[in-house]
């Protein structure tokens, strides 16, 4: 089936610092991603929908500056946490939608997530 | 709060069958979904079904969705150990997914 990989799967960063994960399609083409965040015990929240070649759409709520996301090429995805601090720290998975119409056309597929702590 | 709802527990002796029920909003979702989590991963996408459909059979997972009362459940059978995780039941709404909190399926011996 389709694979989304998401890189790095864990990282430590001090506060203050940014950090960038990556989300990619491997074997299909995502015009469309989306950035979620988790936390302990808790479902998904939207954050952003990612945009091949256009800016992203920020859910109510979610820091654009602080989030930021590059949607550069259609298997390609970044998420820059700019100037993290502790209460950042969470899980952040991301998904794509694949591009083909038909049966999957409407098939979203998730990356393993980054865990992401700020010291 | 959520807008699509779950139960959050449900424990089953392995060898039974697990049902976990979702209810749903959109009534135009086009795609109901059931994902599976384990600790620390991400999603995997267990299934999926089409809202013009009432119920999708994938070797041990069947799907029932009843759309006049948007319901939604998955059927395990034959539960096996490696079946505890958490489970979530999405919806698309507008271009983009919805989940429900998640049900912590617990497998016991």
């Amino acid at each position: 089936g389709a694979v989304v990989s998401q890189h790095p799967s864990w990282v430590i960063c001090k506060s203050g610092t940014s950090v960038k994960i990556e989300c990619r399609s491997l074997d299909f083409q995502a015009t469309t991603m989306f950035w979620y965040r988790q936390f302990p015990k808790q479902s998904l929240m939207l954050m952003a929908t990612s945009n091949e070649g256009s800016k992203a759409t920020y859910e109510q709520g979610v820091e654009k500056d602080k989030f930021l996301i590059n949607h550069a090429s259609l298997t390609l995805s970044t998420l820059t946490v700019t100037s993290a601090h502790p209460e950042d720290s969470s899980f952040y998975i991301c998904s794509a939608r694949d591009n083909k119409i038909g049966v999957s056309g409407n098939t979203i597929y998730f990356g393993e997530g980054s865990w992401l702590t700020v010291v | 709060g959520e807008d699509v709802e779950q139960s959050l527990f449900l424990s089953v002796r392995e060898g039974d069958s697990s049902v976990i029920n979702c209810t749903y909003t959109d009534s135009s979702s086009t795609y109901l979904y059931w994902y599976k989590q384990e600790p620390g991963a991400g999603l995997q996408l267990l299934t999926y079904i089409f809202s013009n459909m009432d119920m999708k059979q994938d070797q041990r997972l069947t799907v029932l969705l009843n759309k006049k009362d948007k319901h939604l459940s998955l059927r395990i059978a034959d539960t096996q150990t490696g079946d505890s995780a958490i489970y979530f039941c999405a919806e698309i709404r507008d271009y983009k997914l919805s989940f429900g909190a998640g049900t912590t399926v617990t497998v016991r011996a």
